[in-house]
Formats: C-alpha cells, structure tokens, sequence
C-alpha cells in the first residue's frame, strides 16, 4: 500500500514570488510514478507535472519544478513567478502497481496580488 | 488528446431515487477507468475500479450495491447512484486510463445533491 503526506493544509504567496509545496509518500515498489495535480475551483483535475521513480534528474515544466530525493521519499512542487491562476488545491501522488493512484490531502494555494 | 467528459455536470435528485453517471473517454479507448469521490476540501477518494468487459472492483467500505458501475465499452462507463440519499451528495470525478499507459485523465466531476 501507498501513503501520502502533505503536511501543508493551506499556503499563500505574493504574486510573481517562488513557493514551495511539500509531499512526502511511503511505497514498498521499485518501480513508480510521482505526480502533481492541480484543482482549481472548477474542480478540473489538471496534471501539473510527473516523475518516474527511476529518473534521478528532476523534472521541470516551466515554471513548475520538484525536488525528488528518492532515499528521503520526499517530492516538494516548486513554482516560480506565481501567478494569480496558480490559486488552487494541489494534490501529491503516487502511482505504483495497476495504475491506482494515491492521493495526499492536499495544499490549498492562494496566490495574492 | 486523452479528454475524458462527464455527464451530467451537475444533477439534483431526491432521496429514494437512482440516479446514473456517465464518463466518455473522447478521443481514446480506456481499457481501465476509477471512480473518485470527493467532499469540499477533501482530497479525492478511489471507490471503484473498473476494466471493460469485467466487473468492478471495489475499495473497503463502499457499498457494491448501492453504487453499480458497468463498464461496457472501451469508452463509457457509469455509476448509478441507487436509493440516494442526503449523505451521498458529493462530488464524483471519473479518470480514464489509455491502453498500455499508466497514466490517469480525469473528467470534470459530476456534482450530484440529493434532497
């Protein structure tokens, strides 16, 4: 089984300044996947960013980055430059066997002007 | 590509009735589709899943025969909500899985208020 750890409930950010969202997870596979999921309040689950297990080099998506320490099971979401549309609820999760998805409980993001 | 839509967005039924949910994979055939529920603030929770042509698998504490999901094609799934009741207004998001992917794409979420 699969557990994730988002110790962050709530968090906010000035406009165009850097934030950092935590996630930590538990899985007894070799072989999984790491994602970031984005709800804003349409409720529209949008894949943020992914990192296979097996990749050291961290992955980036513009301004979305994340910092994978595999040893420590630790995956934090950094965004740059926030902006005014990155308000929304971000979810952490891991993907290991059968394509099941486990999800944290979320970090609610306000980003203000 | 991967679009998945949901139908109704959003639906009201009293209590005692059934009500269905559709999830359409649009532009690709899902041979695995989850069903999540999700309460306000809470994060998203697996209740079934479902492989075409099979029957659902269903996590620890939801009722089999209270939420049926058929699984008939490699595009369209659905959930029927039956004897709703007040405490199973929710909102219900589905995810498809393309062939020999690993990765989930959701649809929009069925808001679903029982009176």
């Amino acid at each position: 089984a699969q557990t994730v750890t988002q110790s962050q409930p709530e968090m906010s950010v000035q406009e165009a300044e850097t934030v950092t969202l935590s996630c930590t997870y538990d899985t007894s596979e070799s072989n999984y996947y790491l994602f970031w999921y984005k709800q804003p309040p349409s409720r529209q689950m949008i894949l943020v960013i992914r990192q296979e297990a097996y990749k050291q080099q961290n992955a980036t998506e513009n301004r979305f980055s994340v910092n994978f320490q595999k040893a420590a099971k630790s995956f934090s979401l950094k965004i740059s430059d926030s902006q005014l549309g990155d308000t929304a609820m971000y979810f952490c999760a891991v993907l290991a066997s059968g394509s099941r998805l486990t999800f944290g409980e979320g970090t609610q993001l306000t980003v203000n002007p | 590509g991967a679009v998945v839509s949901q139908h109704p967005s959003w639906v009201i039924c009293k209590s005692g009735t059934s009500v269905k949910i559709e999830c359409r994979s649009l532009d690709f055939q899902a041979t695995t589709m989850f069903w999540y529920r999700q309460f306000p603030k809470q994060s998203l929770m697996l209740m079934a899943t479902s492989n075409e042509g099979s029957k659902a698998t269903y996590e620890q504490g939801v009722e089999k025969d209270k939420f049926l999901i058929n699984h008939a094609s490699l595009t369209l799934s659905t959930l029927t909500v039956t004897s709703a009741h007040p405490e199973d207004s929710s909102f219900y998001i589905c995810s498809g899985v393309p062939g020999s992917s690993y990765e989930q794409y959701f649809g929009p979420g069925t808001r679903l208020t029982v009176t």
